[in-house]
């Protein structure tokens, strides 16, 4: 149980043009998911903390307005990089906690490639 | 505000030793430690946690980690490595029970030699 799936594995896109990432919750209901970013053998880097049904909650130095999240229900988040540039290539990870309580693990999705030509 | 270090970066053995990754946190109030594991270009994988109770436990593929309050301390320990168990390993924090984030270590890269 607690599979969290994230499409797509991978992408290449052109500078400019905007990405979507999903990260689903296949067999329970997520009331938070994370949204991360992490350099090649660096720690995860935490960009913001999504709930459903409200506004995204990002850390600071992260653009809100270049890395779009949305949480429409209790299984699906998104992540739209816009108008994405070569700098924002890296492997982004979501994460989803469901509701077993403040003791349970965070689920996580296998990432994401994000390569800008 | 809650902090984790691995102060090693890297960790090498031989397979068949034993594999010690070192962890310390710091936090206010007790704190929920979790261990994490990554394989190249995949997320991560849930190893073992601690919440109460008795100080060392035990989790995934063998592996256990040790809580020491005295020392902040939750170091993940596993009698004898394996080749496969080369990856990628996070210490995690939680300490605020009404918040699930996660304060995530560095990381620490074990390599396992044949």
């Amino acid at each position: 149980g607690a599979v969290v799936s994230q499409h797509p594995s991978w992408v290449i896109c052109k500078s400019g043009t905007s990405v979507k990432i999903e990260c689903r919750s296949l067999d329970f209901q997520a009331t938070t998911m994370f949204w991360y970013r992490q350099f090649p053998k660096q720690s995860l880097m935490l960009m913001a903390t999504s709930n459903e049904g409200s506004k995204a909650t990002y850390e600071q130095g992260v653009e809100k307005d270049k890395f779009l999240i949305n949480h429409a229900s209790l299984t699906l988040s998104t992540l739209t990089v816009t108008s994405a540039h070569p700098e924002d290539s890296s492997f982004y990870i979501c994460s989803a906690a469901g509701t077993e309580g403040y003791n349970s693990p965070l689920h996580f999705g296998n990432g994401t490639r994000l390569t800008v030509t | 505000a809650q902090s984790v270090a691995q102060p090693e970066d890297q960790v090498n053995v031989a397979e068949g030793n034993p594999l010690t990754v070192k962890c310390t946190y710091s936090v206010s109030g007790n704190p929920y430690l979790f261990w994490y594991v990554q394989y190249p270009n995949r997320g991560l994988q849930f190893l073992l946690k601690y919440i109460t109770g008795d100080n060392l436990v035990k989790g995934s593929y063998g592996f256990e980690a040790e809580f020491n309050k005295s020392q902040t301390s939750f170091h993940l320990k596993k009698p004898s490595a394996l080749v496969s168990d080369s990856a990628l390993y996070f210490c995690a924090v939680r300490a605020l029970y009404n918040d699930y984030k996660l304060s995530f270590g560095a990381g620490t890269t074990v390599t396992v030699r044949a």
